[in-house]
């Protein structure tokens, strides 16, 4: 699988918008760009998944680039029970068992 | 439905003793992975189990650890003898199989070897 870089922390003010990129640079055609957050002594929760298009949800919107090596997480009116850690995960459609391997992921902060 | 089922939530134990960690996956889900989370090494595939077959084990760190799938239902993580490097979070994800689906973790089972 296509390794990912994300920043180590960021912080957001409660209500504004959290943006939470990734970058993907290797990525290849039959690779998704998936999106877990891992709330504090939780299990990790899935948000969104998406190839080339945007993708919306109730949760939140990801935008990847048209070149697809990058992508942005946007949360749109963060609240405090945001504050996770991100985790920006790429897989191939036919990864068979829908295995994920996640990295360090982004630290996120949301501050009243 | 619960959701992904873990048991014991806190097990403590002393090295040397055999820890059997438990998992009852949701309903209709026919793929089950167990993961550890540590500090210094986030989280880790162990295994994973499609229809209740080991597809891939080669995250198992070593011999001391196996795991099982007697039935869609349930599945096991045992480690034994344990260590005090095995203290982890572990976490148990099902999912549907299919391409796209989106794995459901647990609340995990945080080991504690002393």
């Amino acid at each position: 699988d296509a390794k990912t870089t994300q920043p180590t922390s960021m912080d957001c003010a409660e209500g504004r918008a959290a943006n939470l990129p990734c970058n993907h640079s290797t990525i290849s055609g039959n690779e998704y760009v998936y999106w877990y957050r891992q709330i504090h002594s939780q299990g990790p929760q899935y948000i969104i998944h998406g190839l080339k298009n945007n993708e919306t949800n109730e949760m939140a919107s990801l935008i990847i680039t048209e070149d697809r090596k990058s992508s942005t997480l946007i949360l749109p009116h963060a609240t405090l029970r945001d504050t996770a850690v991100y985790y920006c995960i790429v897989r191939p459609l036919n990864n068979a068992g829908n295995m994920l391997t996640f990295g360090g992921g982004t630290r996120l902060m949301v501050k009243p | 439905d619960a959701g992904v089922i873990q048991s014991p939530r806190h097990e403590v134990t002393e090295m040397g003793q055999e820890v059997t960690l438990r998992c009852k996956p949701i309903s209709g889900h026919n793929s089950l992975f167990w993961y550890r989370q540590t500090m210094m090494r986030g989280l880790e595939l162990l295994i994973y189990f499609n229809n209740n077959v080991p597809i891939d084990d080669s995250g198992m760190p070593e011999d001391r650890f196996s795991a099982k799938m007697p039935n869609a239902s349930f599945s096991t993580l045992k480690i034994q003898p344990s260590e005090p490097r095995d203290s982890a979070v572990y976490f148990c994800a099902s999912s549907t199989g299919t391409s796209f689906g989106e794995q459901f973790f647990g609340p995990g089972t945080r080991l504690t070897v002393l």
